[in-house]
Order: structure tokens, then sequence, then C-alpha cells
């Protein structure tokens, strides 16, 4: 199956520290979508796109969809211990026919330092 | 609250057995997904179901069964088939009419004994 490269792969910063981690593919897709997840729970969603070039934040959170459609980037502002986690971009691509099916990165793991 | 649950948190299989995992959501959604997270790896598509009464294979289907009789449930059964089926599983739905952004439960870790 498909996969999006993320990177990196994780990250280890001092509270208080700005991070960035992004995707790219050799697809183009028309949605981004960004997740976070803590050990032993699910994926939460944090951000979506929907066009290209778009630039959406959310608290300290900003994401943008590449204007290629093949990249997506999400910055962390003045991170803060509960930030850590894995980070999961997903992209919406099409999967062995013609329905849209959501192809996930393969994360980045952020560890925050207090 | 509308969400999804899965059941149960932690499920252990002995070799031979099948196991169904529990999947529902009260959000309306139409589709429903299966997924498999393996330590240090991104989510594998297992199956997917965009109607009632209807589902197709993922990426990684051998070895698991699903069913979707009613818009609620999508459960998941691991079958003997399936070697190596320790893993964490992830449901996730989405309503396609609004964009495919998919909200996923809170998982379940299978282990083998």
């Amino acid at each position: 199956g498909q996969q999006l490269n993320q990177s990196p792969q994780s990250m280890f910063i001092q509270e208080g520290e700005d991070v960035s981690m992004n995707c790219t593919s050799s697809s183009i897709f028309n949605t981004w979508l960004w997740y976070k997840q803590d050990p032993g729970e699910g994926p939460v969603l944090l951000i979506a796109l929907y066009k290209a070039g778009e630039l959406t934040s959310n608290g300290r959170l900003t994401a943008q969809f590449g204007i290629t459609r093949k990249d997506s980037f999400l910055n962390i502002s003045a991170s803060i211990p509960s930030d850590v986690g894995i980070y999961f971009c997903a992209g919406l691509g099409h999967y062995g026919g013609a329905t849209n099916k959501l192809i996930f990165g393969t994360g980045t793991l952020l560890a925050v330092q207090p | 609250d509308g969400g999804i649950t899965q059941s149960p948190k932690y499920l252990f299989r002995k070799e031979g057995q099948n196991v169904t995992l529990s999947c529902e959501q009260n959000l309306n959604h139409d589709a429903m997904y299966w997924y498999r997270q393996d330590p240090g790896q991104g989510l594998r598509l297992i199956y997917y179901s965009q109607i009632v009464n209807d589902f197709q294979k993922g990426d990684i289907a051998e070895g698991y069964s699903v069913s979707r009789e009613k818009k609620e449930s999508f459960p998941l059964t691991v079958t003997s088939a399936q070697k190596n089926p320790t893993a964490f599983y992830l449901c996730a739905s989405s309503n396609p009419q609004r964009g495919e952004t998919q909200y996923f439960g809170p998982g379940t870790r299978l282990l083998v004994l």
C-alpha cells in the first residue's frame, strides 16, 4: 500500500521551542489532514486542509496545503509538554479504483523536554 | 455525546482462535474503516465500507473478515488465518459528502497468547 513520506521521523526538543514537520508525495492530493496520536489512543484530528495554498491555524498549530498539491507542513509554536505524541499526515488519494481513500504518513514522534 | 467506540480495549487471542473486535459510531456516518497499526509504522487499511451491506478489501485484508449489517456497526473478525495478529487496531468513520475527513475510535490492542 501507498504511504506518504513524512519527516522528521522523530524530534526531541525543549519546551518553548517551535516545531516543524512535513509530508511529501509523488501523487497529487485534494485534501490533507493532520492527526495527533497519544500512546494507546486513537488519532485525533488537528487540522484539515481542502485547497491548494490554504494556510490554517488551530491555536498554536499552523498547517499549509502545498501549492503543488504534493506536500503539506505542520508547525507547532511554543511547544509544551502535552504536545508529546505521534503526528500523522494523511492525504486523500485514489485507491485501487474510483473511490478516494486516505493515505497516511509514517508519523513523526515528538518528545518535549520540560 | 457523538463519537466512535471500540471494545474491548485489550483482547487476548489463543493460537487458532477467531476473535471479533467491535466498532460502533453514532455520528450518522456512511463510511467506516478498519486500520492496523504496528510499532513505529503508520496506519494500514484492512477493510472499508462505504454503505450498509457493502465492503471492500484494503491493503492487508488477508486473515480478516468484516460485516456491515447496520450503519452504526462495523465489526472486524481476526481469523486463525492471520498469522501475525498482534497489533493495535483502529476503527474510523467518515461522511464522504462532507470531505472524507475520518474520525477515529480509541483502538483495541490485540495480543496473542
